[in-house]
């Protein structure tokens, strides 16, 4: 079948570099963002989530940073592994009839090379 | 995956015909949601629950009915499928609005 990889941006590391993702969000109103990993197959998996009284909000070897400013949002992966390739979704929450549901962008794939 | 099961995993059916596909949870979670899937498009929210009885159209309800009778169980129903329904759905929970989303590991349905 169509693999979900397809007509997504692609970032290639190689084993060991940092990497970092990043997000443009759109609503102004949004107060809560998370990422998201998606492997072949797969659901998508919570990785970190950070709220907008917050900039920066660190995971294990994941940090997620926030400017409000400019609406951009980025994932940073330090000692990138193979097993961290996969696709990358970034949501941020939006209010629909008075109830907030999670808005995902396009995603990212994260492609690592041993 | 959060106590969270989608049922069937995979199904081919005919412009059409009715289907209808079933997400349960055993975490007691308030909210339940529906995604879509296409390359392109990323994941698309097709009907939400903020509760036994509650739901709502997410941005690409057209051709699709949602049902919530228990807190456990979300079916989402295509009355009659068309081709472009062919994707891969995910069902999705969590406690609030304002909280992470637990995802299914999604049925792929084929529409020929």
């Amino acid at each position: 079948g169509e693999s979900v990889g397809l007509h997504l941006p692609t970032l290639s590391v190689q084993e060991g570099d940092n990497s970092i993702i990043n997000c443009a969000y759109s609503n102004s109103a949004s107060d809560y963002f998370i990422w998201y990993k998606q492997e072949s197959g797969k659901g998508p998996q919570f990785i970190i989530d950070i709220r907008s009284n917050m900039d920066k909000r660190q995971g294990q070897r994941v940090t997620v940073l926030l400017n409000k400013t400019v609406k951009h949002l980025s994932l940073q992966i330090a000692a990138t592994q193979p097993g961290d390739s996969a696709v990358y979704f970034c949501a941020d929450n939006r209010a629909s009839s008075g109830y907030s549901t999670l808005t995902f962008g396009k995603g990212t794939m994260l492609l690592v090379s041993p | 995956d959060a106590g969270i099961t989608q049922s069937p995993r995979h199904k081919v059916t005919e412009t059409g015909t009715p289907v209808t596909l079933r997400c349960h949870q055993t975490e007691n979670h308030r909210y339940m949601y529906w995604y879509r899937q296409d390359p392109g498009h990323g994941l698309r929210l097709i009907h939400y629950s903020y509760g036994v009885k509650d739901t709502d159209k997410g941005e690409v309800s057209d051709g699709y009915s949602v049902s919530r009778s228990k807190t456990e169980d979300f079916l989402l129903t295509l009355e009659s499928a068309t081709s472009s329904q062919t994707s891969v759905y995910f069902c999705a929970i969590s406690a609030s609005g304002n909280t992470e989303a637990f995802f299914g590991q999604g049925t792929r349905l084929t529409v020929v």
